[in-house]
C-alpha cells in the first residue's frame, strides 16, 4: 500500500525557513520509474507546484520560486525533504507531498497535506 | 514557463448531465496532461494522465481528449460524488503548472 505523510510546522516567521518531510511508503526512492513531488494550495485557491526529485536525484523547481527552494532525499530513511527560505505570509497554505510516475509526469498518490501558517 | 487556462471556472450542473470542461496551454505541450478531482478538505485525486489515459480505479464516465493546446475532461453522465473542483496540469519538459480550477456545483 503505497502512503505518503508530510510533516513540519504549522506555524513559521516571516523571514525562517521552512523545513518540511515526506516520508513514504510502499514504494521505494530508489525505484527509477518514480519521483516525489511538492505542491501548496493557499487557503480557497489554486494548485501552485514547488519542485521535485527522481530517483537519480535530479531535481526540478518552480521557476519562480527557484531561488528560494531545495529538495532533497534520503532513501535509506524513504524521506524527501523541502526547504523554503524567506517565509511570507503569501507562503501560507496547504503543504502536499505525492508521488510522481516518472513515465507519464502526473502524482498518482498524494499525501493528506499540512496546513502551514506564516505569521509572526 | 506555460500558462494553463481553465474553463469555465464554475459550472452548474445536475445529476445525469453531461460536463465538459476546457483547459488550453499557452503552447503547445507533448501529450503529459492530466486531470484531477479535489474535494473540500481532501488532497487531490488523479483522474487522467498522459491526455486520455484513465488512472486505474476511476469510473468510465471520466474521460480526456485533446493535443497541442486545447485539452478537455468530460464526465459523461454526472453523478452525485463528482461534485467537486477539476484541475489540469501540463509537465512540459518536466516543469509543472495547474489550471485555475473549475468548481462543479450542483444546480
Amino acid at each position: 500500500q503505497v502512503t505518503l505523510k508530510e510533516s513540519g510546522p504549522v506555524l513559521v516567521k516571516p523571514t525562517e525557513t521552512l523545513t518540511l518531510t515526506c516520508t513514504v511508503s510502499g514504494f521505494s526512492l530508489s525505484d527509477t520509474r518514480l519521483g516525489v513531488t511538492w505542491i501548496r494550495q493557499p487557503p480557497g485557491k489554486a494548485l501552485e507546484w514547488l519542485a521535485h526529485i527522481f530517483s537519480n536525484d535530479e531535481k526540478f523547481y518552480n521557476t519562480s520560486l527557484k531561488s528560494r527552494l531545495a529538495i532533497s532525499k534520503d532513501t535509506s530513511k524513504s524521506q524527501v525533504v523541502l526547504t523554503l527560505t524567506n517565509m511570507d505570509p503569501v507562503d501560507t497554505a496547504t503543504y502536499y507531498c505525492a508521488r510522481m510516475n516518472g513515465a507519464f509526469l502526473a502524482a498518482d498518490y498524494w499525501g493528506q497535506g499540512t496546513l502551514l501558517t506564516v505569521s509572526s | 514557463d506555460i500558462q494553463m487556462t481553465q474553463s469555465p471556472s464554475s459550472v452548474s450542473a445536475s445529476v445525469g448531465d453531461r460536463v465538459t470542461i476546457t483547459c488550453r496551454a499557452s503552447q503547445g505541450l507533448s501529450s503529459w496532461l492530466a486531470w484531477y478531482q479535489q474535494k473540500p478538505g481532501k488532497a487531490p485525486k488523479l483522474l487522467i494522465y498522459a491526455a486520455s489515459s484513465l488512472q486505474s480505479g476511476v469510473p468510465s464516465r471520466f474521460s480526456g481528449s485533446g493535443s497541442g493546446t486545447h485539452f478537455t475532461l468530460t464526465i459523461s453522465s454526472l453523478q452525485p460524488e463528482d461534485f467537486a473542483t477539476y484541475y489540469c496540469q501540463q509537465a512540459n519538459s518536466f516543469l509543472l503548472t495547474f489550471g485555475g480550477g473549475t468548481k462543479v456545483e450542483i444546480k
